[in-house]
């Protein structure tokens, strides 16, 4: 399995202000994404991180608000942009270790916990 | 609308007990299922798998069942530990280029000692 870092861990930050967050992975995967849970609530997909192009963003995210990129196979960044408290969530990263075939197990980075104050 | 959803939101056990924990899902199209556990302040982790075309699948301690007569799907964990105590998430993935995963609400499982 893909072995999974994000960082940070966690933040407490003002809202109107961003946080970047990173996630790295220990081998190439082709497929990256991101997702949100909300306090006891389950996961949803924010987008999916694609490399040398622009995320593929579900229905109700927006470039302007969750800015993505992926620079390479193994690193993605995620930036939270003008936040405010609707925003704290955990969000994660999360990798299909294997390309091509669509039925692969996909893995999840630890999290990133964001309290906005 | 197209749903993956758990009956039970919580579960208590007693150590040594099985649990099963219950999904239903609504999309016929859904051809492969996922079971994940997510402990306290951590990341889903990979529990086990199962495709369409299959009925049963087993693992360490553990089975996942699919009826897709109901459009149902089971997690049971054997002999079940205070290790086992997370929330347990069913997801699934449909057919084609898209991989995107489709999460259910989650289940608490608490196992008491």
């Amino acid at each position: 399995s893909a072995v999974i870092s994000q960082k940070p861990s966690r933040d407490i930050c003002q809202r109107g202000t961003s946080l970047t967050i990173q996630c790295q992975v220990d081998s190439q995967v082709t497929m990256m994404f991101w997702y949100r849970q909300q306090p006891g609530q389950s996961l949803t997909l924010i987008a999916t991180a694609n490399q040398g192009s622009e995320a593929t963003y579900e229905s109700g995210f927006v470039i302007d608000k969750f800015p993505i990129s992926r620079p390479n196979l193994t690193f993605s960044t995620l930036t939270v942009s003008n936040l405010s408290p609707e925003d704290s969530s955990i969000y994660l990263c999360s990798v299909e270790a294997s390309p091509g075939v669509y039925l692969n197990e996909q893995y999840f980075g630890p999290g990133t916990r964001l309290t906005v104050t | 609308g197209e749903s993956v959803g758990l009956h039970l939101p919580t579960l208590s056990v007693q150590e040594g007990d099985n649990s099963i924990i219950n999904c239903a899902y609504s999309n016929s199209a859904s051809d492969y299922f996922i079971w994940y556990k997510q402990e306290s302040g951590k990341g889903p982790q990979f529990i086990i798998d199962i495709r369409s075309n299959m009925d049963k699948r087993q693992g360490q301690r553990v089975t996942v069942l699919l009826n897709k007569t109901v459009k149902h799907l089971s997690l049971q964990i054997a002999a079940t530990q205070p290790g086992d105590s997370a929330v347990y998430f069913c997801a699934e993935k449909r057919g084609g280029s898209n991989y995107k995963l489709t999460f259910g609400k989650g289940t608490l499982l608490t196992v008491n000692p």
